[in-house]
């Protein structure tokens, strides 16, 4: 069974302040994709990494794909309180399947 | 582009009763739609993918006869819940893929609470 570990589960900073979220598995995804998600909608996705070592920058948001492409890390630069939310990672295989992490509350006070 | 949609949004129903819950690709044509289930302060679990015109797949550990899943056409994918208990109360949210691309996107959720 492939397992997709978010840490930390729960974090709580202030406005300004950088943030790594780091997410891990024994597995080899084909692709891993990050989402964000408010309270009562749907994920909506940040971005998709294919390549081992990949790095991927969204404006304050950098994602890196592990070179043996088991892990991803996306890193918050200056925390806004508009980015707070869930955020989740997906680990993709061959079946179009996507294998979802168990997630990071993210709170960034103002 | 992309926009995939679900009705209702919320529903609340008695238990015992069957509830159905659509899920919509406005703009493009889904070979494959996804139905997951989302409890309070978790992630997202799948429970069944379902291929237009053909039997969904369930995960494991999901009654087939309970969520009963219909892809009837390439735009849209019906999820019933049937004989509605308590425990089943959740966020159910659907996702959507063409067949050119991997990439799901999802639809906004419904939430079903049964009293």
């Amino acid at each position: 069974t492939q397992l997709l570990e978010q840490s930390p589960q729960f974090l709580s900073i202030q406005e300004g302040e950088n943030l790594t979220v780091y997410c891990n598995s024994s597995s080899v995804f084909s692709s891993l994709q990050w989402y964000r998600q408010e309270p009562g909608e749907g994920p909506v996705l940040l971005v998709t990494v294919v390549t081992g070592g990949e790095v991927k920058k969204l404006k304050r948001l950098t994602f890196q794909f592990g070179d043996a492409r088991k892990d991803s890390s996306l890193h918050i630069t200056a925390a806004q309180p508009g980015d707070t939310g869930l955020y989740l990672c997906a680990g993709g295989g061959s079946s179009y399947k996507l294998i979802f992490g168990s997630g990071t509350r993210l709170l960034v006070r103002p | 582009g992309a926009v995939v949609s679900q009705h209702p949004s919320w529903v609340i129903c008695k238990s015992g009763t069957s509830v159905k819950i659509e899920c919509r690709s406005l703009d493009f044509q889904a070979t494959t739609m996804f139905w997951y289930r989302q409890f309070p302060k978790q992630s997202l679990m799948l429970m069944a993918t379902s291929n237009e015109g053909s039997k969904a797949t369930y995960e494991q550990g999901v009654e087939k006869d309970k969520f009963l899943i219909n892809h009837a056409s390439l735009t849209l994918s019906t999820l019933t819940v049937t004989s509605a208990h308590p425990e089943d109360s959740s966020f159910y949210i659907c996702s959507a893929t063409t067949a050119t691309t991997d990439t799901q996107y999802f639809g906004p959720g419904t939430r079903l609470t049964v009293l």
